[in-house]
């Protein structure tokens, strides 16, 4: 069982559309991190949200964190091609080591 | 500032041998975790080094095993190897070992055991 479920497990969009990625615990976490991973390559680091409720843009991209610190969303607005990739949320419970979820394949098709 | 480091990229092997994968924090960065990626599951955690000490150590056998070396550099081994072994290992580097802490990633180690 993972500690971070996320979902979908694969998203398949025409440019222009938007999309929202989950991703949901029963933990409690500190904060909550989220990488995109493009095909052969590592996963970079997008943005950590650390307050309950905190919203966070990124151009396109805006990220929620839960009131309750236990759930996370990324909402993609106006897809392009360039946000094709995996999704990956993580959080690290008590501070140990990080725990990712096991991500959202986004593909955007032109 | 020069990236993460992996090497080699490709391995192919077949089942009972040895393996060891090599990897290169950033300068200055002090902790290297270890990640196994298989698609469906994520990223799986290995084990974190924090000055030549292994800090933590994720759910695996004792067939993996790691160290890191005073220039912070650290190896991972994978021995008698089994075809569920076949994954993306990635290595990350941060600059302590706090829970939350940002972590870089290298372009990951891809191994085939046939």
């Amino acid at each position: 069982t993972q500690l971070l479920e996320q979902s979908p497990q694969f998203l398949s969009i025409q440019e222009g559309e938007n999309l929202t990625v989950y991703c949901n615990s029963s933990s409690v976490f500190s904060s909550l991190q989220w990488y995109r991973q493009e095909p052969g390559e590592g996963p970079v680091l997008l943005v950590t949200v650390v307050t309950g409720g905190e919203v966070k843009k990124l151009k396109r991209l805006t990220f929620q964190f839960g009131d309750a610190r236990k759930d996370s969303s990324l909402h993609i607005t106006a897809a392009q091609p360039g946000d094709t990739g995996l999704y990956l949320c993580a959080g690290a419970p008590h501070d140990y080591k990080l725990s990712f979820g096991a991500g959202t394949t986004v593909t955007v098709r032109a | 500032k020069a990236g993460v480091t992996q090497t080699p990229r490709y391995l192919i092997k077949t089942r009972g041998q040895q393996v060891t994968l090599s990897c290169s924090p950033i300068s200055g960065h002090r902790s290297v975790s270890w990640y196994q990626q298989t698609p469906g599951q994520g990223l799986q955690f290995l084990f974190e080094y924090f000055s030549e000490t292994q800090r933590n150590k994720g759910n695996f056998p004792g067939r993996f095993s790691g160290r890191q070396f005073s220039n912070s550099r650290s190896e991972m081994n994978v021995s008698t190897l089994e075809l569920g072994d076949s994954a993306l290992y990635l290595c990350a580097s941060s600059l302590t070992a706090i829970g939350n802490e940002k972590l870089f990633f290298g372009s990951g180690t891809q191994l085939s055991v046939l």
